[in-house]
C-alpha cells in the first residue's frame, strides 16, 4: 500500500459530462502529481501541485483542471468528456519537488460512453 | 531535454529464467536520479528503486538486481530466475537538474510463463 488514496476506482460517465477525481497523498507528502495513462500515450504527466500551489503543467486538455486543498488532497476535474479521455487517471505524491520517487495511488479508470 | 528510452516493448519468459529489462536515459544534468517502478495486471504503480547519478554501485534485492552504468547512460534491471508473479509493466523513470517533474519511458511488458 503506498499511502496515496484515489476515489472513485471506477468511473463510468457519458461524453459531454463533467466528472471530479479525488486523491489524497501520502502522509508528509507535500506534492500531488496527476498522470493519465492510455494504451497507446503511456505515462502521460498532466499536472503537479506544491503545497497548494501549481508548480508544472504538461499535456493538460483546457476542458480538465485541477487543485490542491489546504489540506492537501487534490482534485482533478475533467469536463466535456469525449470518448478519448477514456484512461486511467494516476495521482501520486512526493515528499520532495526534485529527487524524491512518486508514490501513485491505484488510480481511478474512467470509461467515456 | 531529458528522455528515457525502453526499447524492449514485450518480453516473454518461461518461469526460472534470468531477464534483463534495458533502460537508457539521456540528460545534460550532472545531478538526476533514476527509477524503477512495477505496474502489475491489478494496474497499481509501485516504486521499486531509486538511484542517483553520483553513485554507480550496484544493488541487489533478492531476485532483483540493478546495473547503473554513466558511460553507457542506462540503467537496467534484472530479475533472477522469474516467476509468474514477476509478470508486469516496468517502467524507467528519470529525474534530472531541477526539473519537478519525472521522465517516464514506455515501460516493458514482461510476461512470464509456467
Amino acid at each position: 500500500d503506498s499511502g496515496v488514496t484515489q476515489t472513485p476506482k471506477h468511473l463510468i460517465t457519458a461524453t459531454g459530462q463533467r466528472v471530479t477525481l479525488r486523491c489524497s497523498p501520502r502522509s508528509g507528502d507535500l506534492s500531488v502529481y496527476w498522470y493519465q495513462q492510455s494504451l497507446d500515450q503511456g505515462l502521460q504527466f498532466l499536472i503537479q501541485y506544491y503545497n497548494g500551489e501549481e508548480r508544472a503543467k504538461g499535456n493538460i486538455l483546457e476542458r480538465f483542471s485541477a487543485q490542491q486543498f489546504p489540506d492537501l488532497h487534490s482534485e482533478l476535474n475533467l469536463s466535456s468528456l469525449e470518448l478519448g479521455d477514456s484512461a486511467l487517471y494516476f495521482c501520486a505524491s512526493s515528499v520532495a519537488l526534485y529527487n524524491s520517487p512518486l508514490h501513485f495511488g491505484n488510480g481511478t479508470r474512467l470509461t467515456v460512453t | 531535454a531529458q528522455k528515457v528510452t525502453q526499447a524492449q516493448t514485450e518480453i516473454s519468459v518461461v518461469e526460472k529464467e534470468d531477464v534483463t529489462l534495458d533502460c537508457v536515459y539521456e540528460t545534460r544534468d550532472t545531478t538526476y536520479y533514476l527509477f524503477w517502478y512495477k505496474q502489475p495486471p491489478s494496474g497499481e504503480l509501485v516504486f521499486l528503486i531509486r538511484r542517483n547519478s553520483f553513485d554507480e554501485q550496484n544493488e541487489i534485492s533478492g531476485r532483483y538486481s540493478w546495473n547503473f552504468q554513466k558511460s553507457t547512460s542506462s540503467f537496467n534491471f534484472t530479475i533472477t530466475a522469474s516467476q509468474v508473479v514477476d509478470s508486469a509493466v516496468y517502467f524507467c523513470a528519470l529525474r534530472a537538474g531541477g526539473s519537478y517533474i519525472p521522465t517516464f519511458g514506455r515501460g516493458t511488458s514482461l510476461i512470464v510463463h509456467p
